[in-house]
């Protein structure tokens, strides 16, 4: 069946980069996913990729795609402590009827 | 911009309580969600619905029901309130997109005690 994994936690300090990693099993994905949620809020889309791309920038998030290992990651440049939440990756799969599956999420701390 | 609401942020029931949580969005769209997010698990699918009175169940449905009478509302029941449904349970709606991004609630606490 179809699953996604992230790793629980990451800290890293104010101003360094910040990788989040994910892997998902699914062949057939057709879009996967980046999703934020702050402390006591909804999730919100941060950003998506096609499939068929390996790399997407957005400002100061750049989302890697390997197909062959099935692994997505989100680096964040200049990481502040407003991106402390946490960030769920998902993927949609081709003929469900838009139904995501969603990883575990990995709450992302900054220190000042 | 696209709003999806929830009725309650904060709710606190017995067990075995009948509990309605409902969902509104203002955007007309067709396909809504009900998932449950707990720590370590992620969000987890309960139902879905792609239109009104359409329900489709999703990866964890025991214990819960659905109602879509109206577009715009998605309400998600539990019959008989379980300590193992204390959880966080999230709302999200989908226009249709070509890229399939949900657009999601805040979130409704439930405890059940």
């Amino acid at each position: 069946g179809e699953d996604v994994e992230q790793s629980l936690f990451l800290s890293v300090r104010e101003g360094d980069s910040s990788v989040i990693n994910c892997t998902y099993t699914d062949s057939s994905s057709t879009y996967l996913y980046w999703y934020k949620q702050e402390p006591g809020a909804g999730l919100q889309l941060l950003t998506y990729i096609f499939s068929n791309m390996d790399m997407k920038q957005d400002q100061r998030l750049t989302v890697l795609l390997n197909k062959k290992d099935k692994h997505l990651s989100l680096r964040i440049a200049d990481t502040q402590t407003g991106d402390s939440a946490i960030y769920f990756c998902a993927e949609s799969i081709y003929n469900q009827g838009g139904k995501l599956i969603f990883g575990q999420g990995t709450e992302l701390s900054v220190k000042p | 911009d696209v709003k999806v609401t929830q009725s309650s942020r904060y709710l606190v029931k017995r067990t075995g309580e009948k509990v309605f949580l409902e969902c509104v969005q203002d955007m007309d769209h067709e396909n809504m969600f009900w998932y449950r997010q707990d720590p370590g698990l992620g969000l987890r699918l309960i139902y879905f619905s792609y239109d009104v009175k359409m329900k489709e169940k999703g990866d964890i449905p025991e214990g819960y029901s659905v109602s879509r009478e109206k577009k715009e509302r998605f309400s998600l029941i539990l019959e008989s309130a379980s300590t193992n449904q204390t959880s966080m349970y999230l709302c999200a709606s989908r226009p249709p997109s070509s890229y399939n991004e949900q657009f999601f609630g805040p979130g409704t606490r439930l405890t059940v005690l």
